[in-house]
């Protein structure tokens, strides 16, 4: 049974315009959730993350919202630029496991120019 | 470049043979996870280890098992390989926890093909 959710594999924008990858989860004991980014032959790259006691948390172009009463999160991309392209994976732990991630199966974006 | 190395970054092996990967995890860090991802699936977590000493197991077949050295390096076996095992392997690694707010840098994975 997956715990963490991307129900899209595929998302296609227009550069410039805004980026949003969704994520659900099930499990309730989970309070960190990260964003990672991985392109094609390489390893998968943090990009952001927020604790369950914050609602958003925003770097530069990236704004990751949790919303913990719905289970869901998302990341926004704004303005999307073609080096965006990636597959995205949303991960999360839970307090006692060691800090282990699960992982979802990823959402791969295409920026368009 | 995430400070993590891992080799070989291709394997090509048949089955039933057993395969060594290899990880060296970040300057510092005392944590080495290792994650399966094979096709169309995410990544699934096989093991942690924290300063040479296990501390937890995930998804993690019998037949394969990991280590960490005094030196931090991990190195995880894979035996009776079959068909289904291909997949690329990664290795992470982070500063141990005092909490669950831990974020991992991962290597660059191994390639592995089991023909």
């Amino acid at each position: 049974d997956q715990q963490v959710k991307q129900n899209s594999p595929s998302l296609s924008v227009q550069e410039g315009r805004i980026s949003i990858l969704n994520c659900d989860y099930t499990n309730s004991m989970f309070d960190y959730f990260l964003w990672y980014k991985k392109y094609p032959a390489e390893g998968p790259t943090f990009l952001i993350s927020i604790s369950s006691i914050k609602d958003k948390n925003e770097d530069g172009r990236f704004t990751v919202f949790l919303n913990k009463s719905a289970k869901h999160l998302s990341l926004h991309i704004v303005p999307s630029q073609p080096g965006d392209s990636a597959v995205y994976f949303c991960a999360a732990s839970a307090s006692g496991s060691q800090g282990n991630l699960i992982f979802g199966k990823g959402t791969k974006l295409s920026v368009k120019p | 470049d995430s400070g993590v190395t891992q080799t070989p970054k291709h394997l090509i092996t048949a089955t039933g043979q057993r395969v060594t990967l290899r990880c060296s995890p970040r300057s510092g860090d005392l944590s080495v996870y290792w994650y399966q991802q094979s096709l169309d699936q995410g990544l699934q977590f096989l093991i942690q280890y924290y300063n040479g000493e296990e501390r937890a197991k995930g998804n993690i077949l019998e037949r394969f098992s990991a280590q960490q050295f005094p030196d931090l390096h991990s190195e995880l076996n894979l035996s009776s390989l079959e068909l289904g095992d291909s997949a690329l392997y990664f290795c992470a690694s982070s500063v141990y926890p005092q909490s669950s707010y831990n974020e991992q840098f991962f290597g660059p994975g191994t390639r592995l093909t089991v023909l």
